[in-house]
C-alpha cells in the first residue's frame, strides 16, 4: 500500500541553522506533495506543497521540490528559527485524494 | 473568518459512554475528513466524505460512525467509548478531494 516514511526525531538545531527533513513515499501515479507544520497545541497547516515533478514548493523560507525519480520530498531551510520550533508531517495524496501522513518529525530550535 | 471548527477541546470519558465530535466548516467545502493522531503513528484517517449525504470509511473506522446531511458539518460518533479511543481527533475539510486540506484544532479525547 502507500506509505510515507519520514526521518525520525526530534531533530534539535541552533537558531541559523542549516535544515533538512527527508521524506520519502511510495504512491502510485504521481500524487500530489504536501508538506504540513502542527505548533503546540494546534491544528495542522499546509506549509508547502507541490503537484507534478519537479516542481519546487516554497514558504516561509522552507522549500521541497517534488523528486519523481527517487520519490522524494524533502524539506529544507537555510536558517532556521526558534519559531519554526514545531513538528513537520509530509504527506502525499494518493490516487483516491486520500492524504497519507508519514509519524511526523519534530523540530526543536535552541537560541 | 471561523474555518473549521471542531468541539469540545476536551472530553473525558468512561469505558462504554457515547459521545459526538462536532466538526463544522464556514468554507462551502465538499470534502471532509476525520483522522485520529497517535504518538509515533502521524494522523491516520478514520472516516471522509466527498459531498452531503455521501460517507465511507477510511483507515481506521472501527468504533466510529459519522454522517454528513449538510455540506458544513460531519460528526463523529463514538457508540461505545473504549480506551484504545484514546488519541487527538483532528477534522479537516478541502474545496475539492485533490486541494489544501484545512484542519480544525483538534478534540483530545481520554477514554477511562
Amino acid at each position: 500500500g502507500n506509505s510515507v516514511t519520514q526521518m525520525e526525531g526530534p531533530v534539535t538545531l541552533s537558531e541559523e541553522a542549516f535544515l533538512t527533513i527527508n521524506c520519502t513515499y511510495t504512491a502510485t501515479g504521481y500524487p500530489s506533495l504536501f508538506w504540513y507544520v502542527q505548533y503546540p497545541g494546534e491544528g495542522l497547516q499546509l506549509l508547502l506543497k507541490a503537484t507534478k515533478a519537479d516542481d519546487k514548493g516554497s514558504n516561509k523560507g522552507f522549500e521541497a521540490t517534488y523528486r519523481k525519480e527517487t520519490t522524494s520530498f524533502h524539506l529544507e531551510k537555510g536558517s532556521v528559527q526558534v519559531s519554526d520550533s514545531a513538528v513537520y508531517f509530509c504527506a502525499p495524496r494518493d490516487s483516491s485524494y486520500k492524504l497519507i501522513f508519514g509519524s511526523g518529525t519534530r523540530l526543536l530550535v535552541r537560541p | 473568518n471561523a474555518g473549521v471548527t471542531q468541539t469540545p477541546k476536551f472530553q473525558v470519558l468512561k469505558t462504554g459512554q457515547s459521545m459526538t465530535l462536532q466538526c463544522a466548516q464556514d468554507m462551502n467545502h465538499e470534502y471532509m475528513s476525520w483522522y485520529r493522531q497517535d504518538p509515533g503513528m502521524g494522523l491516520r484517517l478514520i472516516h471522509y466524505s466527498v459531498g452531503a449525504g455521501i460517507t465511507d470509511q477510511g483507515e481506521v473506522p472501527n468504533g466510529y460512525n459519522v454522517s454528513r446531511s449538510t455540506t458544513e458539518d460531519f460528526p463523529l460518533r463514538l457508540l461505545s467509548a473504549a480506551p484504545s479511543q484514546t488519541s487527538v481527533y483532528f477534522c479537516a475539510s478541502s474545496f475539492t478531494a485533490n486541494t489544501e486540506a484545512f484542519f480544525g484544532q483538534g478534540t483530545r479525547l481520554t477514554v477511562v
